[in-house]
């Protein structure tokens, strides 16, 4: 399978617990992003990168996300703290340049 | 500002049936915009696009047609399948910048069989 993949699909976390999400791109793909999505409403950007380099942070992306993309390849989303406002789903799309983004599959996050 | 949305939040159709799920978009720098399918629990899947420089783009069963005059977009799907039952956003990219997509909020579209 060749499209994006994220890891895990599905994650159920405690208030206050720190959760980890995983994104690998197309492999050819430069440009990856991270997008939140809840019930009934579209994504909403957070966050993305060119190769290694985060170039640009929505104001969603409170102090306690931090995303990284070390090798310029996969990608990890880490949520601090959880709060229950953060359940919601967490979709990946990666891009060659400014073409086209292509959606992975999402995480799930649900914060009891 | 920026914004996209839907006309109608529902859309049934009989299979069969050709659909049309329609889309407002408000600012008139918007260049770039896409269709994505979204079946649930799964990720928008890109079905379409079309740029400011077309009024009209055709793929295998769905025609996407962008009348910039009134800043409307809609999605024509010919001979609606069960398959095609999903939540259909329009999404843009330019009038902000390219480097993230806009979606309105979805239109659920379910065929009837």
């Amino acid at each position: 399978d060749t499209g994006v993949s994220q890891d895990p699909r599905h994650k159920i976390t405690k208030r206050g617990q720190n959760v980890t999400f995983r994104c690998d791109p197309i492999s050819e793909h430069n440009r990856l992003y991270w997008y939140r999505q809840t019930l009934g409403q579209g994504p909403e950007f957070l966050t993305y990168f060119q190769n290694e380099a985060q170039l640009e942070k929505s104001r969603l992306l409170s102090d306690r996300f931090s995303a990284e993309r070390p090798k310029g390849s996969f990608s990890t989303l880490e949520i601090q703290r959880t709060e229950q406002g953060d359940s919601a789903m967490y979709l990946c799309a990666s891009s060659h340049s400014q073409d086209t983004q292509y959606f992975g599959p999402g995480t799930r996050l649900t914060v009891l | 500002g920026e914004s996209v949305g839907l006309h109608l939040p529902t859309l049934s159709v009989q299979e069969g049936d050709n659909s049309i799920i329609n889309c407002a978009y408000s600012n008139s720098a918007s260049d770039y915009f896409i269709w994505y399918k979204q079946e649930s629990g799964k990720g928008p899947q890109f079905i379409i696009d079309i740029r400011s420089n077309m009024d009209k783009r055709q793929g295998q069963r769905v025609t996407v047609l962008l009348n910039k005059t009134v800043k409307h977009l809609s999605l024509q799907i010919a001979a609606t399948q069960p398959g095609d039952s999903a939540v259909y956003f329009c999404a843009e990219m330019g009038a902000a910048s390219y480097d993230k997509v806009i979606f309105g909020p979805g239109t659920s579209l379910s065929v009837i069989p």
